[in-house]
C-alpha cells in the first residue's frame, strides 16, 4: 500500500445524476478526510472520519452530499442530483495521528 | 476568520532564480504547512513548521514560521523546471467547540512558472 488511492480519476456526469467516489486510504491510517477544490482555490474541508465514525461535517456538505466509511477502511462520497456548481476536484486524505497524505483526487465535471 | 492569504498569486521566473512567497492570516496559527500541487494531482507536503520563529529547510526549500504566528514564508533557491506547480500554505483550524480533528484551511495558492 503505497498511498491514498481515489477512483475514478475523472467523472463527467449530466446535471441531476448521482455520482459516487471511492477513497482507499493508507491501511494503517485511522483518520480520513474529504476536501473539495475548485479552480484557482485551495482545498476546502468537507468531512472527517476517525475509523468508521464521521466526526465532523462542513457547512459546504449540503444534504445532497453523503459520505461513509463503513468498516473504517475505504470511504465513499456520494453526490445526489448533481448541479453544475458541484464541478470540482474531490480530494481524499488520510492520516495516522498527524500529517496528511492526499490522494490524486477525482475530477468531477457536471454538464 | 481563519483564512490564509497568499502572495503573490503567480510568479514567472527564469531557471536558476530564487523565489520567495508568503502567507498571512488575521488569526494565530500554531502550525504552518507548505504544500506543492502538480496538475491533476493532490497536494504534497513540503515543509511543516511547529514553533514561532522556526526556520526549516528541505533541500532547496526553506520556510519560516513568523514570530507573530500570523505569517509564514517559503523560499526556493536556484529554481529548476520541476519546481513548476502551485504552492499552498495551510494551517489547522478548529470548529466552534475548539476541536481541530486535524482539518486544515488552505490559502488560495501561488502559481509558479519556471522558464528554462
Amino acid at each position: 500500500d503505497t498511498g491514498v488511492s481515489q477512483n475514478p480519476r475523472h467523472k463527467i456526469t449530466k446535471r441531476g445524476q448521482n455520482v459516487t467516489f471511492r477513497c482507499d486510504p493508507i491501511s494503517e491510517h485511522n483518520r480520513l478526510y474529504w476536501y473539495r477544490q475548485t479552480l484557482g482555490q485551495g482545498p476546502e474541508f468537507l468531512t472527517y472520519f476517525q475509523n468508521e465514525a464521521q466526526l465532523e461535517k462542513s457547512r459546504l456538505l449540503s444534504d445532497r452530499f453523503s459520505a461513509e466509511r463503513p468498516k473504517g477502511s475505504f470511504s465513499t462520497l456520494e453526490i445526489q442530483r448533481t448541479e453544475q456548481g458541484d464541478s470540482a476536484m474531490y480530494l481524499c486524505a488520510s492520516s495516522p495521528a498527524s500529517g496528511y497524505t492526499f490522494g490524486s483526487g477525482t475530477r468531477l465535471t457536471v454538464v | 476568520g481563519q483564512q490564509l492569504n497568499q502572495s503573490p498569486q503567480s510568479m514567472f521566473i527564469q531557471e536558476g532564480e530564487d523565489v520567495s512567497m508568503n502567507c498571512t492570516s488575521s488569526s494565530i496559527f500554531n502550525t504552518w504547512l507548505w504544500y506543492k500541487q502538480d496538475p491533476g494531482e493532490g497536494p504534497v507536503l513540503l515543509i511543516a513548521l511547529y514553533k514561532a520563529g522556526e526556520l526549516t529547510s528541505n533541500g532547496r526549500l526553506t520556510a519560516q514560521f513568523g514570530i507573530t504566528r500570523k505569517d509564514s514564508f517559503l523560499n526556493i533557491s536556484a529554481s529548476i523546471p520541476s519546481d513548476v506547480g502551485i504552492y499552498f500554505c495551510a494551517g489547522p483550524i478548529s470548529n466552534a467547540g475548539g476541536t481541530s480533528y486535524g482539518k486544515l484551511t488552505f490559502g488560495q495558492g501561488t502559481i509558479l512558472t519556471v522558464h528554462p
